[in-house]
């Protein structure tokens, strides 16, 4: 299994929907995800960081399964302001402050 | 506000000369990072610092280096410019607490080496 591992998409999605993507990772001692957002041609941002207990941030929901190894991003009533790639990011135990794993992303477009 | 910048924004140069892409931040994180973001890769990390005088190689570091000389930057060296390493290039910093913390990332610096 690869350390982080997203579906790449596209998504289309029509705005108003609700749509959620899924994240895997390998390594089960893993301790900090976060969901990073990138628009085309920018920065990474920090969208959210996932606690074990679930967090919510207005329409944005972030949920860790530690059993299945997975975290998930659900986005409520989709903006199309919200089209953007989304990253999940993992850190790697021990790996210090570098230790941090990029997913390839997964492409959101919210269509009209 | 505090921030963190790269330059150039853009770059074109040849196959073969030495490049240096600048990165500060004015956060006071002594944690700082380079990646390169590539079609179908993602973000790869090349260098990394812990804090002045610390450089520390990532998965990607062959032919690139870094130095760290004060807190607030952390300049990537192409020793010698190839078209492989033709990319995006990123900045970020995060603060002490090792990979718990969130890193901030730079604008960027899109390369192409010819």
């Amino acid at each position: 299994r690869k350390e982080v591992e997203q579906d790449p998409g596209p998504f289309n999605v029509p705005e108003g929907a609700t749509v959620a993507f899924n994240c895997t990772y390998s390594n089960s001692a893993s301790q900090s995800f976060f969901w990073y957002r990138q628009d085309c041609r920018k920065e990474p941002k920090l969208l959210m960081s996932v606690y074990s207990s679930g967090n919510e941030d207005g329409r944005f929901t972030a949920q860790l399964n530690r059993a299945s190894q997975y975290i998930s991003l659900l986005i409520r009533d989709s903006k199309l302001s919200d089209s953007a790639t989304y990253l999940c990011v993992v850190n790697r135990p021990g790996g210090g402050a570098d230790g941090l794993t990029f997913g390839k992303g997964t492409h959101l477009i919210i269509q009209p | 506000d505090a921030e963190i910048t790269q330059s150039p924004r853009h770059k074109i140069t040849e196959t073969g000369r030495q490049v240096t892409l600048a990165c500060h931040q004015t956060w006071n994180h002594n944690n700082m990072f380079w990646y390169r973001q590539d079609l179908g890769h993602g973000l790869r990390l090349i260098h990394y610092s812990y804090g002045v005088q610390d450089t520390n190689k990532g998965e990607v570091s062959d032919g690139y280096s870094v130095s760290r000389s004060n807190t607030e930057d952390l300049p990537l060296t192409l020793e010698s410019a190839a078209s492989s390493q033709t990319s995006v290039y990123f900045c970020a910093s995060s603060p002490n607490g090792g990979s718990y913390n969130e890193q901030f990332f730079g604008p960027g610096t899109r390369l192409t080496v010819l």
